[in-house]
């Protein structure tokens, strides 16, 4: 079983839809969980952490539960600029493979 | 901002050719990680560096060896190249006490 995991999709949405998406990760002791964004050819940068208590930046919100040991993402209203691959990494503190990133989730925002 | 930067944007080399990937980075960054690319598995760590001269063997380090001689520069060696290791590869950087790492552009290898 893969460490992180993802629905590498593709998710094709309208304009101004709603979209989630789910990683589940197979470590318990894992501490710390992030999501980053990948352009299409271009290099991975952080979209957001995720913290135990949710958190929202603009239109995205990130969750957490740690008893299932899944975390979310969730874009409300998307625009055509949020078309891009979505990595979920975890991070399990101690750990000498410092992140775990998840295969990635492919979204495009149809105009 | 940090900039992360790798020596080539596209490389392509023949079998069993010696290879050489350059990473530099400008904000006195302790670590520093190579990983390749690939479609299905996604982002894998290759090798790591804690700091300089030190290196500690990532999720897939086989083909490959390391070396960090400086602080600023992180360098992956294919020391005999193969087909398989046709991949894109990205050199990241982040301080010692945060999370966030920083990407260079990434090198796109063919192997012949």
């Amino acid at each position: 079983r893969k460490e992180v995991e993802q629905d590498p999709g593709p998710f094709n949405v309208p304009e101004g839809a709603t979209v989630a998406f789910n990683c589940t990760y197979s470590n318990s002791a894992s501490q710390s969980f992030f999501w980053y964004r990948q352009d299409c050819r271009k290099e991975p940068k952080l979209l957001m952490s995720v913290y135990s208590s949710g958190n929202e930046d603009g239109r995205f919100t990130a969750q957490l539960n740690r008893a299932s040991q899944y975390i979310s993402l969730l874009i409300r209203d998307s625009k055509l600029s949020d078309s891009a691959t979505y990595l979920c990494v975890v991070n399990m503190r101690g750990s000498a493979r410092q992140l775990t990133f998840g295969s990635g989730t492919q979204l495009t925002v149809l105009p | 901002d940090v900039k992360v930067t790798q020596s080539s944007r596209y490389l392509v080399k023949r079998t069993g050719e010696k290879v050489f990937l350059e990473c530099v980075q400008d904000m006195d960054h302790e670590n520093m990680f190579w990983y390749r690319q690939d479609p299905g598995p996604g982002l894998r760590l290759i090798y790591f560096s804690y700091d300089v001269k030190m290196k500690e063997k990532g999720d897939i380090p086989e083909g490959y060896s390391v070396s960090r001689e400086k602080k600023e520069r992180f360098s992956l060696i294919l020391e005999s190249a193969s087909t398989n290791q046709t991949s894109m590869y990205l050199c990241a950087s982040r301080r010692i006490d945060a999370e966030k790492l920083f990407f260079g552009s990434g090198t796109q290898l063919s192997v012949l």
